[in-house]
């Protein structure tokens, strides 16, 4: 099976601007999260999603927006960027079976640089 | 507030040591508690994880020990190689959804 894909690998954006990356779990996986990755504040969850419905969400602002399709992609959304939203956003797919100790799959990531 | 404490920052560890590192945690309604593998430039990939209703998980060099009392939990690498250096993430879950909590983080070094 083909693993979890990231688009963009990279990007570079200047502060204002919004941004939209994309995840293509491995397929079957229904479930979808996003995290973000800074070497200060760690691995930080975001959002997960599941049969096209947010199920959880962390500590982020409004600015941080998700949706899955019914394919199961899902794609994250940044607005109004800061300096400070410069990371790396990591998605991972899960089967989604509802057990909550499921192995969560990490794709390699898109790496945001917000100048 | 963190829930998932990782320790230590960074490890340095001759080939053929024991690397250690050490997780504690504060809700004791987690009950998942995976440990990731994370090389530059890729996604972290589970190594290892296991419940509070065992104390101890072992799966070929790669060992997990949980204290559900003193609510800590640690990973052991026995055996060391250089293909191990690697950043090490603990995590912690609770419940039917898929909110993970990390550790810090802790960079492996084996030195050869």
């Amino acid at each position: 099976k083909a693993g979890v894909t990231q688009t963009p690998r990279y990007l570079i954006k200047t502060r204002g601007q919004q941004v939209t990356l994309s995840c293509s779990p491995i397929s079957g996986h229904r479930s979808v999260s996003w995290y973000q990755q800074t070497p200060g504040q760690g691995l930080q969850f975001l959002f997960e999603y599941f049969s096209e419905t947010q199920r959880n969400k962390g500590n982020f602002p409004g600015r941080f927006s998700g949706r899955q399709f019914s394919n199961s992609r899902s794609e994250m959304n940044v607005s109004t960027l800061e300096l400070g939203d410069s990371a790396l956003y990591l998605c991972a797919s899960s089967p989604g079976r509802g057990t909550g100790q499921e192995t969560q799959y990490f794709g390699p990531g898109t790496r945001l640089l917000v100048l | 507030q963190q829930q998932v404490k990782q320790s230590p920052q960074s490890l340095i560890v001759q080939k053929g040591g024991i690397s250690i590192i050490n997780c504690a945690y504060e809700n004791t309604a987690f009950d998942y508690f995976p440990w990731y593998q994370q090389f530059p430039g890729k996604g972290p990939a589970l190594l290892i994880a296991i419940r509070p209703d065992v104390s101890e998980k072992k799966e070929g060099r790669f060992t997990i020990s949980f204290n559900k009392s003193a609510k800590q939990f640690s990973l052991h690498i026995m055996d060391s190689q250089p293909g191990d250096s690697a950043t090490y993430f603990c995590a912690a879950s609770m419940g039917i959804f898929n909110k993970f909590y990390f550790g810090s983080g802790t960079k492996l070094n084996v030195k050869p």
